[in-house]
């Protein structure tokens, strides 16, 4: 079965500094890969899809690389903030099993500190 | 403004008791989802819907229901089978391009 490792569930950094979220996966190939934040009650939101021909995706400071071989994901939020503080998560889609829906990681809490 | 509209926002379910949850999307997207979400755990699909009147289940259907419709609506009904209800859902709608749209979701309590 498919499983998703995203790095501690905790990540605390100083502000300005770059933020690296890990998303690991096994036992399947997907055709691409997309991040989401959450905020404490609230449903995700959709931050950057990722297809697998692409290494590499950026919006604003956000930056997301995909590696295939790896089977690795890593997520990037530079100059990070107080206000990035959520927790992030990182889905699978599931179109090469026949399913048609993503398939999300546990997520990884980020606190930016002041 | 387009998006996905959830409700309630909080829900009290007595045990036994079937309880209907609402999802409208006035995004225009053709697949719709329902996902659970518990304290360290990942979202886990419970049904999704890809067209009017179709749908599957998810990794963990048993003890719930859906309909669809319409294309707007995509009601989750939690069913007394559903042995260990209290959780976070999460309706979401696609279209084939683009991340997932989610609602604001709706916390379930079993009293």
């Amino acid at each position: 079965s498919q499983k998703i490792e995203q790095n501690s569930e905790a990540l605390n950094i100083q502000e300005g500094k770059t933020a690296t979220l890990t998303c690991n996966y096994t036992n399947y190939s997907p055709a691409y890969l997309q991040w989401y934040r959450q905020d404490p009650g609230r449903g995700p939101v959709f931050l950057l899809l990722i297809r697998e021909n692409e290494k590499e995706k950026r919006k604003e400071r956000l930056k997301v690389t995909f590696d295939t071989t790896l089977k690795q994901s890593l997520f990037h939020i530079t100059a990070s903030q107080p206000a990035d503080s959520a927790t992030y998560l990182c889905a699978l889609d599931m179109i090469r099993t026949g399913a048609n829906n993503l398939f999300f990681g546990t997520g990884t809490r980020l606190t930016v500190i002041p | 403004d387009g998006g996905i509209t959830q409700s309630p926002k909080y829900l009290f379910r007595k045990e036994g008791q079937n309880v209907t949850l609402s999802c409208e999307q006035n995004l225009n997207h053709d697949a719709m989802y329902w996902y659970r979400q518990d304290p360290g755990q990942g979202l886990r699909l419970i049904y999704y819907s890809q067209i009017v009147n179709d749908f599957q289940k998810g990794d963990i259907a048993e003890g719930y229901s859906v309909s669809r419709e319409k294309k707007e609506s995509f009601p989750l009904t939690v069913t007394s089978a559903q042995k260990n209800p209290t959780a976070f859902y999460l309706c979401a709608s696609s279209s084939r391009t683009q991340g997932y749209t989610f609602g604001s979701g709706t916390r379930l309590t079993v009293v």
